[in-house]
């Protein structure tokens, strides 16, 4: 199937550890991007990704580490996690980077991370 | 500072019944307008999107209109369904229609819950 596809799905672990997601599309798009949606279901970008390269980074710890070994391929890295960052990490990926009306962004199922 | 306001916060209706979900929205420059339904436990899946020009777009029982001089959207749901159930979430993306990256705006979401 045609998807953006993240794995895995659901993540419990204890503070401090490490803790990765990984990500993959195959909608043959350049753009690619984290959520986290938070317990209020409010969406907020966390990094995009345009051909391996990063072109928006919002305020995020440098805790979270974006990795893109190709366009196809979006994992993210959490380090020393925190109770804060239990949430719903979406993938998500579009054609280009761009504003256009084509240009719809298309979410992976979600990963749910639980910090205890 | 771009924001995404939606009303109401949630929502019960009967199957059946019409309902309309309110957007207001302070983004600039303004590129287009989606509506997303996220079901429970899933990620968001584009419904309608609408440029700057456009003033309304169907999808099946989904009715979206654009009013961009007042800057607000609704999305009108004909003769619900059961399966509607889920949260719906306007989403308006920012940046010059000449190129350039596309800023995306998520507003927090309309919980609608259609019950028999």
């Amino acid at each position: 199937d045609t998807a953006v596809s993240q794995t895995p799905k659901y993540l419990v672990t204890q503070m401090g550890n490490d803790k990765s997601i990984k990500c993959e599309q195959n909608l043959g798009h350049d753009t690619m991007y984290w959520y986290k949606q938070d317990s209020k279901k409010f969406l907020k970008i966390m990094f995009s990704y345009n051909n391996k390269e990063l072109i928006i980074n919002e305020t995020v710890p440098n805790r979270f580490s974006p990795k893109s070994p190709d366009k196809a391929h979006l994992n993210l890295h959490i380090n020393s996690l925190e109770l804060g960052d239990s949430a719903v990490y979406f993938c998500a990926s579009s054609p280009r980077p761009g504003p256009s009306s084509g240009n719809t962004i298309y979410f992976g199922e979600g990963s749910w991370l639980t910090v205890v | 500072k771009n924001q995404v306001e939606q009303s109401p916060q949630s929502l019960i209706i009967l199957e059946g019944k019409n309902c309309t979900l309110q957007c207001n929205y302070t983004v600039s420059p303004f590129s287009n307008l989606r509506w997303y339904k996220q079901d429970t436990g899933r990620g968001p899946v584009s419904l309608t999107i609408m440029t700057f020009s456009e003033n309304t777009k169907s999808n099946g029982r989904y009715t979206a209109t654009l009013d961009a001089d007042t800057k607000q959207s609704s999305l009108h749901i004909t003769a619900s369904q059961l399966s509607d159930s889920a949260s719906y979430i306007c989403v308006v993306s920012a940046g010059s229609r000449t190129g350039g990256y596309q800023k995306v705006t998520f507003g927090t979401g309309t919980k609608l819950q259609v019950i028999p």
